[in-house]
């Protein structure tokens, strides 16, 4: 079965590194590719997707890479701020065969820590 | 205001009592789902939806209901809760399934003793 890796439970970086963030997957490649962020008590929020034909998205601070010949996505936060400090999940999207469904599995998340 | 609400927030209950857990949106979204999050396990898809009345199953659907008569709503129902449903539940919802961002509700915590 799809198995997904976020390889660190948790991460601890100063403030104003580049806070790097993994996401490794088995089996076939996904359709697209997703980062959330999820604040304690709370519920996810959408950062960004990335398509399996795209190899970088950029959006403000935040940049996502896919790789699938690695199987695997980069997330990275430059210029970090304590404000950043939060839960961050991957999620892959498998389309369904024969059907337009498709099932969507999350990673179990990297708690990531800025300290000033 | 654009949202995913979900009722109750917090429920405490004991084994074999049937309960429900509303969810609902504002957003016109085809798409909806549940999730169960647990420590160390992530988030789990229990079931979804791709519009109304079509439901499908994930990857944690026993012991668990769904349905969809309207496109809005998208309860969850547990016939007979057990103790191992103990969880945080969340409902999510998208424009259409594939290629969007899923919004997700706040969040119910469920204890059944």
């Amino acid at each position: 079965s799809q198995k997904i890796e976020q390889n660190s439970e948790a991460l601890n970086i100063q403030e104003g590194k580049t806070a790097t963030l993994t996401c490794n997957y088995t089996n076939y490649s996904p359709a697209y590719l997703q980062w959330y962020r999820q604040d304690p008590g709370r519920g996810p929020v959408f950062l960004l997707l990335i398509r399996e034909n795209e190899k970088e998205k950029r959006k403000e601070r935040l940049k996502v890479t896919f790789d699938t010949t690695l199987k695997q996505s980069l997330f990275h936060i430059t210029a970090s701020q304590p404000a950043d400090s939060a839960t961050y999940l991957c999620a892959l999207d498998f389309p369904e065969p024969y059907s337009s469904a498709s099932k969507i599995i999350f990673g179990s998340g990297t708690r990531l820590s800025i300290r000033p | 205001e654009a949202q995913v609400t979900q009722n109750p927030r917090y429920l405490i209950t004991v084994t074999g009592k049937k309960l429900t857990v509303t969810c609902s949106q504002n957003m016109n979204h085809e798409y909806m789902s549940w999730y169960r999050q647990d420590p160390g396990l992530g988030l789990r898809q229990i079931y979804y939806s791709m519009n109304v009345e079509v439901t499908d199953k994930g990857d944690v659907p026993e012991g668990y209901k769904v349905s969809r008569k309207e496109k809005r709503n998208f309860p969850l129902i547990l016939e007979s809760p057990s103790p191992n449903q103990t969880s945080l539940y969340f409902c999510a919802s998208s424009p259409r399934t594939g290629y969007n961002e899923q919004f997700f509700g706040p969040g119910t915590r469920l204890t059944v003793l």
